[in-house]
């Protein structure tokens, strides 16, 4: 199985920051990798497929980027509604299992 | 829109059955693969199986395969998961999941608000 590694776990920032999550994967995942936003007691929201395409309705703010086993999430300019925990999500497979990140939560410093 | 709604959690005794239901409307059901997701109190996502939207094949995490059936009826536009032989492990909540793009790769574009489902004596 393919492992998916975030860090850090928690990142402390204010309001305007940059700031930038990693995830890793165990083995290569070409561009295979998506990336989800949940804010506290709300389901997962789809932000970035593909490891740098932006989803429909997504602000600007979010991009991602990396190939391989290194990547990326970086929101330019951290508003409020953006303290929540991001989750990394490989698909390289067509079989499972596709697998999670344990999860970055970005909390206000 | 695409809504998914799910159904059917509760609390339940170690051994027992549950069965989860999640409806979905805003999309042609029939064309997409569809999937749950669960979350253990605290802790992060893990997928748990998922099922064709045609040909009804179906893939399970290894700690659910013959204990948890996927099912679906596309006249009915609904997904379900029946959870048979129940661990306090299996204490999560269960997110429905559509795969984002008909026949695409496994990653989730719209998710269901959940149901809890608690394993306990």
């Amino acid at each position: 199985d393919i492992q998916m590694t975030q860090s850090p776990s928690t990142l402390s920032a204010s309001v305007g920051d940059r700031v930038t999550l990693t995830c890793r994967a165990s083995q290569h995942i070409s561009a295979w990798l998506a990336w989800y936003q949940q804010r506290p007691g709300k389901a997962p929201k789809l932000l970035i497929y593909r490891a740098s395409n932006l989803e429909g309705g997504v602000p600007s703010r979010f991009s991602g980027s990396g190939s391989g086993t290194e990547f990326t999430l970086t929101i330019s300019s951290l508003q409020p509604e953006d303290f929540a925990t991001y989750y990394c999500q490989q698909y390289y497979t067509d079989s499972p299992p596709w697998t999670f990140g344990q999860g970055t939560k970005v909390e206000i410093k | 829109d695409v809504q998914l709604v799910e159904s059917g959690g509760g609390l339940v005794q170690p051994g027992g059955s549950l069965r989860l239901s999640c409806v979905a409307s805003g999309f042609t059901f029939s064309h997409y693969a569809m999937a749950w997701v669960r979350q253990a109190p605290g802790k992060g996502l893990e997928w748990v199986s998922t099922m064709s939207g045609s040909d009804f094949g179906s893939f399970y995490t290894d700690s659910v395969k013959g204990r948890f059936t996927i099912s679906r009826d596309n006249s009915r536009n609904t997904l379900y998961l029946q959870l048979n032989r129940l661990r306090g492990e299996d204490t999560a909540i269960y997110y429905c999941a559509k795969i984002r793009i008909p026949g695409g790769r496994h990653y989730f574009g719209s998710w269901g608000q959940g149901t809890l489902v608690a394993v306990s004596s």
